[in-house]
């Protein structure tokens, strides 16, 4: 099945500099990367997502890039805010009998401190 | 609010005792998912529905574990005989699938299991 990695695990920043996750998937019918950010006890909440007929996505200070033939896919946030601090979580959609659910990493804590 | 609803948010039980759990997905939305996310971890898919048709549930965690979705609406996911180990948060998704378009899912925000 597939399997999705993320890292790093936790990441700090200054306000106002650039933070960059990381995740590689195993399966090459994967078709759909989103990226989910979770506060803490609250749900996770999309923030944006690519389909593998992309390379690149951006909406304002957040941008995904994908890489199909190393399966592996980032999300960067310019201009961090300490507002952007949270559990970042990648997936990859499940291809198969799994009619598109999602397979996540295991998330990036990121801080932001001002 | 449209989108999708959980209850109860928080549950106590002791072990060995059955606990449901409901979620309402976003009206128009055919599709929906449950998931379990335990600390520090990313939500593990568990089963979903393509409106009342529960089309993959192997990955339920054991035969303690069971959903529906009756109507193609609701759907409600019971375990039975808990046991410590079930302890975690319980996120239900939903989303719309037609021929040529898939929704992203949108979760709720879920029904936290605590079994002493």
């Amino acid at each position: 099945g597939e399997n999705v990695e993320q890292h790093p695990s936790t990441l700090s920043v200054q306000e106002g500099d650039s933070a960059v996750i990381k995740c590689t998937y195993s399966d090459s019918a994967s078709n759909y990367f989103p990226w989910y950010k979770q506060e803490l006890g609250k749900r996770p909440q999309l923030i944006i997502d690519i389909r593998s007929n992309v390379g690149e996505k951006k909406d304002q200070r957040i941008a995904v890039t994908l890489n199909k033939t190393a399966k592996h896919f980032s999300l960067h946030i310019t201009e961090t805010q300490p507002e952007d601090s949270a559990v970042y979580f990648c997936a990859a959609s499940m291809s198969g009998n799994s009619g598109y659910a999602l397979n996540f990493g295991k998330g990036t804590s990121l801080l932001v401190t001002p | 609010d449209t989108g999708v609803s959980q209850n109860p948010r928080h549950k106590i039980t002791k072990r060995g005792q059955n606990v449901t759990f409901r979620c309402d997905p976003i009206s128009e939305h055919n599709r929906l998912y449950w998931y379990r996310q335990t600390l520090g971890q990313g939500p593990e898919f568990l089963t979903y529905f393509q409106n009342e048709a529960q089309l993959e549930k192997s990955r339920l965690l054991s035969d303690r574990f069971s959903a529906e979705r009756p109507k193609g609406s609701f759907s409600t996911l019971e375990i039975q005989r808990t046991e410590q180990g079930d302890s975690a948060m319980y996120l239900c998704a939903s989303s719309l699938v037609r021929s040529s378009y898939n929704s992203p899912l949108h979760f709720g925000n879920g029904t936290r299991l605590t079994v002493t």
